[in-house]
Formats: structure tokens, C-alpha cells, sequence
């Protein structure tokens, strides 16, 4: 079944001990995003990567890291965590040359 | 900066009436124009979305949307609500094909018996 993963989709965690997201798509797809959701904010783009190697920020950028070291993962780094950083993230993916998004279930983090 | 506004952050609607959900954008070029619908405790699923063709389009569910360029709005609308149809909708652009999308705060609708 094709589809975008995400684990863990539930996390709790404290103040400043790093995680990680991680994103894995099986559509061999080149694009793939993450996005924080917050109320009355709709998403927000944090990272997005065109290929494999190929990363560019988004729109909020700040704490977070990313790498894609393989087409299929694209796992998000948070070094420090703040309670600021406690939203739903999604990942999404596409295939090239399009512009149509699939996304992962989400992923709730709670920062402490 | 590019913009996407969502008026009403809340829209209630009898069942079997219309619906119509707003989305206008902030851009001095054209923008790639989508909806989205999430359903409770799931991800986005795209709805529709507009690429330079067609300025009415036709998504799943019944939903559809027209790109107005001179209003910058691409409302979403849908003849006879049902009451599946409750969930949040999102409106987004992008203006670089793909590589940074910009979302809307997003419209709960909530269909009413």
C-alpha cells in the first residue's frame, strides 16, 4: 500500500532532550515536506527537501533540523526541544513534477 | 510575503444546503491553488486543485472550486451538504511548483441535521 509513515505518532517529552520524527514514503516519491499544525494557524512549512541531499527551509524554520540522506526518509530533528515546539507535525510527500501532496497520519508532540 | 486567508474560522450548515467556504490568497503571480479536507484525528487528503487550466474545478465528494484572478479567491463549494462532510478544510497555494506551500488557517464545518 502506498503511503507516508510517520513514527512515533504520539510523543511526550521534556524540555532540551533532543528527538527525532521520523517520515518514510514507499511512493519513491522526490519531494517530501514536514508541516506543524497549530490552532488557528492552519500548517506551516518547516523544511522541505527536492531530492535526495536537497534541503531549503520553509516558512518556520527555527529549532528544527532535517537531513535526506535516502529518497524514502526524511526524519525531522529537534536538537532542544521547547514547549513552543508542542504542535502536530505531518510529513508529505510528492511524486516529481507535480504538485500534489500525500500525507502522513501526524505526529503529536508535547514538550514539557 | 505570499498570504492565504480563510474567512470564518467556523462555518455551520444545515444538511442538504450549501456550502460554501472561502479562500483568498495575497500574490502578484498566478499561485497553484488546492483544498484540503481533514477528517478528526487524520492527515490531509486533497480535495482539488487548480494548475492554470480550467478555472472551475471539480475535485472528490462533490466539492468544486473557481479561480477568480481578479478577485484572488478560490472558494470551495458543494450543492447539498451531507454529513460526512464534517471536518476541517484548508486552503494553499504555492507560487514555485511545488517546493513551498503556503496554508490557510483553516475552516471547521460542522453539518447540522
Amino acid at each position: 500500500e502506498a503511503q507516508v509513515t510517520q513514527n512515533p505518532r504520539y510523543l511526550i517529552t521534556v524540555t532540551g532532550k533532543k528527538l527525532t520524527v521520523t517520515c518514510s514514503q514507499n511512493m519513491n516519491h522526490e519531494y517530501m515536506s514536514w508541516y506543524r499544525q497549530d490552532p488557528g494557524l492552519g500548517l506551516r512549512q518547516i523544511y522541505y527537501s527536492m531530492n535526495v541531499e536537497v534541503t531549503d527551509k520553509g516558512d518556520v524554520p527555527e529549532g528544527y533540523k532535517v537531513s535526506r540522506k535516502e529518497k524514502r526518509n526524511f526524519p525531522l530533528i529537534l536538537e532542544s526541544p521547547s514547549p513552543n515546539q508542542t504542535s502536530l507535525y505531518f510529513c508529505a510527500s510528492s511524486p516529481p513534477g507535480t504538485d500534489t501532496q500525500y500525507f502522513g497520519p501526524g505526529t503529536r508532540l508535547t514538550v514539557l | 510575503a505570499q498570504s492565504v486567508t480563510q474567512l470564518g474560522s467556523h462555518v455551520s450548515v444545515s444538511e442538504g444546503a450549501l456550502v460554501l467556504l472561502r479562500c483568498n490568497y495575497s500574490s502578484s503571480v498566478p499561485p497553484y491553488l488546492f483544498w484540503y479536507v481533514q477528517y478528526p484525528n487524520q492527515g490531509l487528503q486533497l480535495l482539488l486543485k487548480y494548475t492554470s487550466a480550467a478555472t472551475l474545478v471539480k475535485g472528490i465528494n462533490g466539492f468544486e472550486a473557481e479561480f477568480r484572478r481578479s478577485e484572488t479567491s478560490f472558494h470551495l463549494t458543494k450543492p447539498s451538504a451531507h454529513m460526512s462532510d464534517a471536518a476541517e478544510y484548508f486552503c494553499a497555494v504555492t507560487f514555485n511548483y511545488g517546493q513551498n506551500f503556503v496554508f490557510g488557517p483553516g475552516t471547521r464545518l460542522s453539518v447540522l441535521p
